[in-house]
Formats: structure tokens, sequence, C-alpha cells
């Protein structure tokens, strides 16, 4: 699966969006782009997925380059209960490697 | 919202001794993965399960593991003889479909003493 680059860490004020930015500049054209978010102590929570095309759900928006070398999830109106790691993941959708891998995140603290 | 249930949330063992970690998936879901996590560090992946087989293991995976769905519904991971280095968050993900997203519990908080 592609390397992501994720910044460590983002601030956010509520009400405002949040948008969260990932480098995948070595990805294939067979792999997904998933983004996931673990709240303290809980576990990881699935909120969008998307191969090229903008993708939107009742959690965020994901917006994918045109190139694909790059995405960005948007919160599009950030709560406190939005305070978590986002993790930007790429996989491929087919063969046998199902697995997903995790990197450090983005820790997103929303300010009131 | 379905959820994927996992039991203990928190277990205290010896070293030494032999732990069961308990996860009930959700109820159309076949494909099942543990993952676990050291405090401060990333989520690992640990393995994969389908069809009573394991599909995929890690390094962290080795002979002190074991995985098993023993009743058709709980999916269990077993650690034979723990370690102080197995205190961790273990995570049970399942999915409908390999492609499809998948979905974690709460985790159990293992502590090994």
């Amino acid at each position: 699966d592609a390397k992501t680059t994720q910044p460590p860490s983002m601030d956010c004020a509520e009400g405002r969006a949040a948008n969260l930015p990932c480098n995948h500049s070595t990805i294939s054209g067979n792999e997904y782009v998933y983004w996931y978010r673990q709240i303290h102590s809980q576990g990881p929570q699935y909120i969008i997925h998307g191969l090229k095309n903008n993708e939107t759900n009742e959690m965020a928006s994901l917006i994918i380059t045109e190139d694909r070398k790059s995405s960005t999830l948007i919160l599009p109106h950030a709560t406190l209960r939005d305070t978590a790691v986002y993790y930007c993941i790429v996989r491929a959708r087919g063969g046998s490697n199902y697995k997903l891998t995790f990197g450090k995140g983005t820790l997103l603290t929303v300010n009131p | 919202e379905p959820e994927v249930t996992q039991t203990p949330s928190h277990q205290v063992t010896q070293m030494g001794q032999e732990v069961i970690l308990r996860c009930v998936p959700i109820s159309n879901h076949l494909y099942f993965y543990w993952y676990r996590q050291i405090l401060g560090q990333k989520v690992e992946f640990l393995v994969s399960f389908y069809n009573n087989e394991i599909s995929e293991k890690s390094e962290i995976f080795d002979d002190q593991f074991s995985v098993e769905r023993p009743d058709g519904s709980n999916f269990t991971l077993k650690i034979r003889s723990t370690k102080l280095e197995d205190s961790a968050m273990y995570f049970c993900a399942t999915t409908s479909q390999p492609h499809q997203p998948q979905h974690f519990g709460d985790g159990t908080r293992l502590s090994i003493l």
C-alpha cells in the first residue's frame, strides 16, 4: 500500500470547517483513500473513502486531487466531539491485502 | 447502527497465563480482523480471518496467538502464554466484503502484570 503523509496536529475553532490534508504521492490506480478517526480510548471509526471522485456523506467530504496524489478530508462544521486522531489510509481494492495500515495520523483539536 | 462488540473491556492477567479476547461481529459480516495498539503507538494489524481460515497475519502474530470462530458468532483471539509486551488495546474489526470499510469495536485493554 502507498505511504501517506499527514501533519501531526491541527487546531480548528468550533463551528468552523476542519480541512485535514493527506499526501499520497505514490498511490497507484487500484488504491482507494480511506479516512478513519480515533477518539481517545475508542476503536477507529470509519469516516469516508474514495477512489478518484469527490465523496460526501453525513460525516464529511473527501476531496481528491485530479492526479490523486493528495486528498483533503473536510468536516464542514466541527464540534468539540470531533476532537480525535484522523488517519488517512491508502489501500488496494483487490487482491488479498485487505489489512489497514495505520500511520500516526493528525490530532485534530477543536477549540470552543 | 449495528456495532462490533468486544469483551471484556479490560483484562488484567499474570504473565504466562492464557487470555481469550472475544468479539461479536456485525450480523452479516464474514471477514474478521484483529489489530492492537500499544499505548502511545500506532494501530497495528495482527491477523485477518475468513471462512474459518487465516487469510493474512503479521510478524506480531506468532505461535503464541491463535484465532477461531468457535460457535458461528463469537470471534476470538487467544494468547497462550502472555508476556509483558502483550499489554495493549486489542481491536476487533469486521466487514461484509473485504473491499468494504472495516468497522471496529471499542477494544479490550489487556494489562499483563
